[in-house]
């Protein structure tokens, strides 16, 4: 058990469809993170959240729009999707402030998405 | 760019032999280094970490790890598989140079056979 969980854990969207991945840590950190994972590619970070504020963007397309309403709560919104969207989303969290390159994450076991 | 390189893409052993897990940084400072395990249908789970000190780094399940900067390796061993081991793994270098960057390498599949 790692204290992350997130839901739901496998989800099949049309490409006009809107969505939304959520993520709850309940370890009381600080930072929260969502990653991309998909086949045969590394984990790709994509936002980073500290005390829910925004800390890192690594150029993600606006299709993809977080929102982190407490430091427990991390969503991830998706609109207008494409088929190359399809992967393994992952969050995180950490208790620093998600900015210390020391902190050790705690991963959630993902959403499946599959856009058709 | 910082990268990292883990060279076999999947690697199969015999449950009870040992198993070594190669994993290749490029990176001009001393860098934050990790592994972590997925198990199917899981998310990541540390394995163990070097940030400095002793070069030779225990972790989890039996798990161990060396850090050798002559060769920009951070190698993981275990002496003795076990069925359970079946997982992929990632090699992580985190820079240190006050920035967050966490780049993942690609990749280890692990098979166990009986």
């Amino acid at each position: 058990e790692t204290g992350v969980t997130q839901t739901p854990r496998h989800l099949v969207m049309g490409m006009t469809n809107k969505k939304s991945l959520k993520c709850e840590q309940h370890l009381g950190h600080n930072a929260m993170y969502w990653y991309k994972q998909s086949a045969k590619k590394p984990l790709e970070l994509m936002f980073v959240y500290s005390l829910e504020e925004r800390v890192e963007n690594n150029s993600v397309p606006s299709r993809f729009s977080p929102e982190c309403p407490n430091s427990s709560h991390l969503f991830l919104h998706l609109h207008t999707l494409q088929p190359e969207d399809s992967a393994l989303y992952l969050c995180a969290s950490s208790q620093g402030n998600g900015v210390a390159s020391t902190d050790t994450q705690y991963f959630g076991p993902g959403t499946r998405l599959t856009v058709l | 760019a910082q990268s990292v390189t883990q060279p076999d893409i999947h690697i199969t052993v015999s449950e009870g032999a040992s198993l070594e897990l190669r994993c290749n940084y490029s990176y001009g400072a001393t860098p934050y280094l990790f592994w972590y395990v997925q198990s199917p249908g899981q998310g990541l789970q540390l394995l163990l970490k070097y940030f400095s000190g002793d070069t030779l780094v225990q972790g989890i399940k039996g798990f161990e790890a060396e850090f050798k900067r002559s060769q920009s390796s951070f190698n993981l061993r275990k002496p003795s598989v076990h069925w359970s081991d079946a997982a992929e793994y990632f090699c992580a270098v985190v820079q240190n140079t006050g920035g967050f960057k966490t780049i993942f390498g690609a990749g280890t599949r692990l098979f166990v056979k009986a």
